[in-house]
């Protein structure tokens, strides 16, 4: 079965730095897309930036990349330019190609320090 | 786009008492829903995934006759916990895909949630 690891509990991070998180998963398949969702104290999931595993180039979302190491199965997030408001729960997810269920990590939870 | 609903936001209920949850897509077509259960600081766990038209699939652990799903239309899924109890108590998000959307990515788009009281 497909495993999602966050390794960060919790990450903290001055308005205006940057920040990265962390993503691993496990898969033997070689289809599949991953994602980022951000879920703020509202508790609505919002979609991040994904990233299609086929593809080498890493996706960009504005403020939003990733680093995809498909390799070392890893998956990071980096939020530039940090925001008061990206202060939320971050979940990395795996979706298998073909199939519709998304495997989550257990999430980081960032916050914005003024 | 894409927006899914979920009503009632929150409910509080007694002990024993039904209680039914509806996630509505908006301005698509879902033909598959997904019921997710997440408890406090924690992830989202999968409960069931529902195609319109067919029964649902459950996973691993989760009670079906508990937890009964209906997805009789392309915009409606519901969740019904039946014989509620307090360690039913938990934030309940159900998300949506289907047709009319960017598929090729394997979005879900989620509903806002429902938090449920169990007294």
């Amino acid at each position: 079965a497909q495993t999602v690891t966050q390794s960060q509990p919790e990450m903290s991070v001055q308005e205006a730095e940057t920040v990265t998180l962390s993503c691993t998963y496990d898969t033997s398949e070689s289809d599949y897309y991953l994602f980022w969702y951000k879920q703020p104290p509202s508790r609505q999931m919002i979609l991040v930036i994904r990233q299609e595993a086929y593809k080498q180039q890493n996706a960009t979302e504005n403020r939003f990349s990733v680093n995809f190491q498909k390799a070392a199965k890893s998956f990071s997030l980096k939020i530039s330019d940090s925001q008061l408001g990206d202060a939320a729960m971050y979940f990395c997810a795996y979706g298998q190609g073909g199939s519709e269920k998304l495997v989550f990590g257990k999430g980081t939870k960032l916050t914005v320090n003024p | 786009g894409a927006v899914v609903s979920q009503h009632p936001s929150r409910v509080i209920c007694k002990s024993g008492t039904s209680v039914k949850i509806e996630c509505r897509s908006l301005d698509f077509q879902a033909t598959t829903m997904f019921w997710y259960r997440q408890f406090p600081k924690k992830s989202l766990m999968l409960m069931a995934t529902s195609n319109e038209g067919s029964k649902a699939t459950y996973e691993q652990g989760v009670e079906k006759d508990k937890f009964l799903i209906n997805h009789a239309s392309l915009t409606l899924s519901t969740l019904t916990v039946t014989s509620a109890h307090p360690e039913d108590s938990s934030f309940y998000i159900c998300s949506a895909r289907g047709t009319g959307l960017p598929v090729t990515y394997n979005e879900q788009f989620f509903g806002p949630g429902t938090r449920l009281t169990v007294l």
